[in-house]
C-alpha cells in the first residue's frame, strides 16, 4: 500500500514563528504536492515538486517556501507564521510517468496559528 | 477557478445507487476527468478517471457524455461508508489538479 505520512496531525504555533511541515512518501514517486484546505474554498495548491531540488509555484505560494532534498521527503516552510495561515495542510504524491493519474494524499496537518 | 460545477450537497438512501453529476463545459480535448473523495478527517482518495469512454472499477463507474461537457459518477450501491465529499476535477495527467468545493454526499440509513 502506498503510504504518505505527515509529521503531525495537529500543530499550534505562535504568530511570527518559523514552521516546518514534513511529508514523506514510500512509493518512489517523482511528484509531490502541498495543498491547503479551507472551508468553502476547497483544496488549493501551494507548491509542487517533480524531482529532487525542483519546485514550482502553485496557486497560492505567497508566505510559503518548500524544500525537497530527498526524493521521498517534501517540506513546507512558513517563514513567519501568520493567523491567516491557520488551515488544514495536505501533502500528496504521484508518479510522473504517462498513464499514471492518481495522487495519493496524507492524512493532513491541522495548523493553528495564534 | 475549479473549472467544474457540482451540486453542493446530495442525499441518498443506503443500498441504493447514487448518481453524482459534474459539469465541465469548457473542457479541452486533452483534459481527463478525475474523481476523488474525502472521507471525514482524512485526506482525499482517488476514485476513478476517464477521458472519453465510460469507465468502471471496483469503487465506482464514470459515465462521460458524448460531448464531454458533463460526467456522472455512479456508486452502484451506496453504503454509510460512502458518505464523503466528492470532487470532480478536470486536468491533464496527475499534475496541478484543481480541486473545487465538491459535493457533500449524505447517506441515509
Amino acid at each position: 500500500d502506498v503510504k504518505v505520512t505527515q509529521s503531525s496531525r495537529y500543530l499550534v504555533k505562535r504568530t511570527g514563528e518559523k514552521v516546518f511541515l514534513e511529508c514523506v512518501q514510500d512509493m518512489d514517486h517523482e511528484n509531490m504536492f502541498w495543498y491547503r484546505q479551507d472551508p468553502g474554498l476547497g483544496l488549493r495548491l501551494i507548491y509542487f515538486s517533480y524531482d529532487v531540488k525542483m519546485k514550482e509555484k502553485g496557486d497560492i505560494p505567497e508566505g510559503y517556501s518548500v524544500s525537497r532534498e530527498k526524493k521521498e521527503r517534501f517540506s513546507l516552510i512558513l517563514e513567519s507564521a501568520s493567523t491567516n495561515q491557520t488551515s488544514m495542510y495536505l501533502c500528496a504524491s504521484s508518479f510522473r510517468t504517462a498513464g499514471s493519474y492518481e495522487q495519493y494524499f496524507g492524512p493532513g496537518t491541522r495548523l493553528t496559528v495564534t | 477557478d475549479a473549472k467544474t460545477t457540482q451540486p453542493n450537497s446530495m442525499e441518498s438512501n443506503e443500498e441504493e445507487p447514487v448518481h453524482l453529476p459534474c459539469n465541465h463545459s469548457t473542457i479541452s480535448g486533452t483534459d481527463y476527468i478525475h474523481w476523488y473523495r474525502q472521507l471525514p478527517s482524512q485526506g482525499p482518495e482517488y476514485v476513478i478517471h476517464g477521458l472519453t469512454s465510460n469507465v468502471n472499477n471496483r469503487m465506482a463507474s464514470l459515465a462521460i457524455a458524448e460531448d464531454r461537457k458533463s460526467s456522472t459518477l455512479i456508486l452502484h450501491r451506496a453504503t454509510l461508508r460512502d458518505a464523503a465529499v466528492y470532487y470532480c476535477i478536470r486536468g491533464f495527467g496527475n499534475e496541478k489538479l484543481t480541486f473545487g468545493t465538491g459535493t457533500r454526499l449524505t447517506i441515509i440509513p
